[in-house]
């Protein structure tokens, strides 16, 4: 079946980064993009960006952009977030979740989800 | 940004009982282009990651039980539970996917009365 893996939670101090991964498992890597959301305490789910899992092509909201990166590693079918210059309110739950249409041209819902990484900012 | 706005915020149903959760777009998620809403919602348990339910505004994802429906369309949704279980108490979300930044809903917290 369809799996995503994601890392396990991290505690990090506030101006420094944070990386979490997602491993793909029970489908063709490249034919769906890859989204990450972040829910944080008390917050409505919040998307952040996707990647085009084919040729590596990301998109990112205006509210992360410059913070963001989304990559991933093909040969492996690994997805990575990376979020710069972490303050108090990065303190989320972060998932990744596949694109379920698997069009590459624009985003839709998203189906299924990795488990959540808990991503603690704190000095 | 399209602002998603959920009602009620939460709602105690008796079990077999009807649950009815709202969902408003600050702007038509409607393309006449391809005469679709492009909405989805989701079910998230205590300690889970969300489980999408429904597509297309109305499209119920597959192994998803019958009780659980999508109707409405442009600017307001509506997702209705026929008869509650007890495994449906949950917190559930809508999403739009018409333009970027995809946005959610609040969430509407549903509980056994």
């Amino acid at each position: 079946q369809v799996l995503l893996v994601q890392s396990g939670a991290d505690v990090k101090k506030p101006g420094a980064s944070v990386s979490v991964s997602c491993k793909a498992s029970g489908y063709t890597f490249t034919n769906h993009a890859m989204h990450w959301a972040r829910q944080a305490p008390g917050q409505r789910l919040e998307w952040m960006g996707w990647i085009n899992t084919g040729n590596g092509k990301t998109g990112y909201s205006q509210k992360f952009q410059g913070r963001i990166t989304i990559t991933r590693d093909t040969s492996a079918n690994i997805v990575y977030m990376e979020l710069s210059s972490l303050r108090s309110e990065d303190t989320a739950v972060y998932y990744c979740a596949r694109d379920d249409f698997g069009d590459y041209t624009r985003p839709y819902w998203f189906d299924p989800w990795g488990q959540g990484t808990l991503v603690t900012v704190s000095s | 940004d399209i602002v998603m706005t959920q009602s009620p915020d939460s709602l105690a149903v008796s079990l077999g009982e009807r649950a009815t959760i709202n969902c408003k777009s600050s702007q038509s998620v409607f393309y006449s282009s391809t005469n679709k809403n492009y909405l989805a919602w989701y079910q998230q348990k205590p300690r889970q990651p969300p489980k999408l339910l429904i597509y297309w505004a109305s499209t119920r994802e597959s192994g998803v039980p019958d009780r659980f429906s999508g109707s409405g369309s442009g600017t307001g949704f509506t997702l209705t539970i026929s008869s509650l279980q007890a495994e449906d108490v949950a917190v559930y979300y809508c999403q739009q996917y018409y333009s970027s930044p995809l946005t959610f809903g609040g969430g509407t917290k549903v509980e056994i009365k």
